[in-house]
C-alpha cells in the first residue's frame, strides 16, 4: 500500500459547482497535513495547512481524520481558475529522521 | 522577494557528466529539501536539511549528494548523471521541517 494515496481523478467539472478530494495515508504516525496546488509546469504552492478540528479559508475547506488516517478537500463554487492538479502531503518524523510525503495527485479542469 | 531561487532553469547533460543544482531562499528558513519530480510518480524527497550544518536522506538519494552550505544555499550534486535522473528538480525551503514548505521554478534537467 502506498504511504499517500489520493482519488485518481481527473475531475472535470461545471463552473460553480462543489468538488471533493480525498486523500488517506498509512502511517499513523504522521504528524502534519497539507493541501498543495500544482498547475501545469510550475511548482508546487501552499494551498492550505489541515487541523485536526478542520478549517476553512473562503470557498476552500479542508478536513482531517486521524481514526480513520483520510483528509479531504472540498472546493466550493468552483471556478475556471482552479483548474490545477491537488497534492495532499503528510509529514511524518520515525526514528529514521523526517519523512515528507507527496500524494500522486489529483487533476481538476473546471470547464465553462 | 524572491523567496526560494534555482539555478539554471533547464540543463542538458550527457551521460556520466557532473552538475551542481544551486538553491538559495532569502526567508530566512531553518529547513530546505531537494525534491524530483517525474511523470506519475509525484514528487519524492531526495534529501533534506533540517538545519545548518545537518543534512539527512529523503526516499531516493542514491547517486545524489548535497551541500548545507549555509543557512540561505542548498545544492544538489549529481556526480555521474546517469538517463534515470531525468526529471523536475525542485528545491524547497520551510521555517521548521514540520511547517509548510515554499517551492523554487524548478529546474528541468535532461540526461542524454
Amino acid at each position: 500500500r502506498k504511504e499517500v494515496e489520493q482519488d485518481p481523478g481527473p475531475f472535470n467539472v461545471p463552473e460553480g459547482a462543489t468538488v471533493a478530494f480525498n486523500c488517506t495515508y498509512s502511517n499513523s504516525a504522521s504528524q502534519s497535513f497539507f493541501w498543495y496546488r500544482q498547475d501545469c509546469r510550475k511548482e508546487p504552492k501552499l494551498l492550505m495547512s489541515v487541523y485536526s478540528s478542520g478549517n476553512e479559508d473562503g470557498r476552500f475547506t479542508a478536513q482531517l481524520n486521524r481514526a480513520s488516517q483520510y483528509i479531504s478537500l472540498l472546493i466550493r463554487d468552483s471556478k475556471l481558475s482552479d483548474s490545477a492538479t491537488y497534492l495532499c502531503v503528510v509529514n511524518t518524523r520515525d526514528n529514521y529522521g523526517q519523512n515528507f510525503v507527496f500524494g500522486p495527485g489529483t487533476r481538476l479542469s473546471v470547464l465553462p | 522577494n524572491a523567496g526560494v531561487t534555482q539555478t539554471p532553469k533547464f540543463q542538458v547533460l550527457k551521460t556520466g557528466q557532473s552538475m551542481t543544482l544551486q538553491c538559495a531562499q532569502d526567508m530566512n528558513h531553518n529547513s530546505m529539501y531537494w525534491y524530483r519530480q517525474d511523470p506519475g510518480m509525484g514528487l519524492r524527497l531526495i534529501y533534506y536539511s533540517a538545519s545548518e550544518g545537518t543534512t539527512d536522506k529523503g526516499e531516493v538519494p542514491n547517486g545524489y549528494n548535497v551541500s548545507r552550505l549555509n543557512k540561505r544555499e542548498f545544492s544538489l550534486r549529481l556526480e555521474s548523471a546517469a538517463p534515470s535522473q531525468t526529471s523536475v528538480y525542485f528545491c524547497a525551503s520551510s521555517e521548521q521541517t514540520d511547517q509548510p514548505q515554499h517551492f523554487g521554478d524548478g529546474t528541468r534537467l535532461s540526461i542524454l
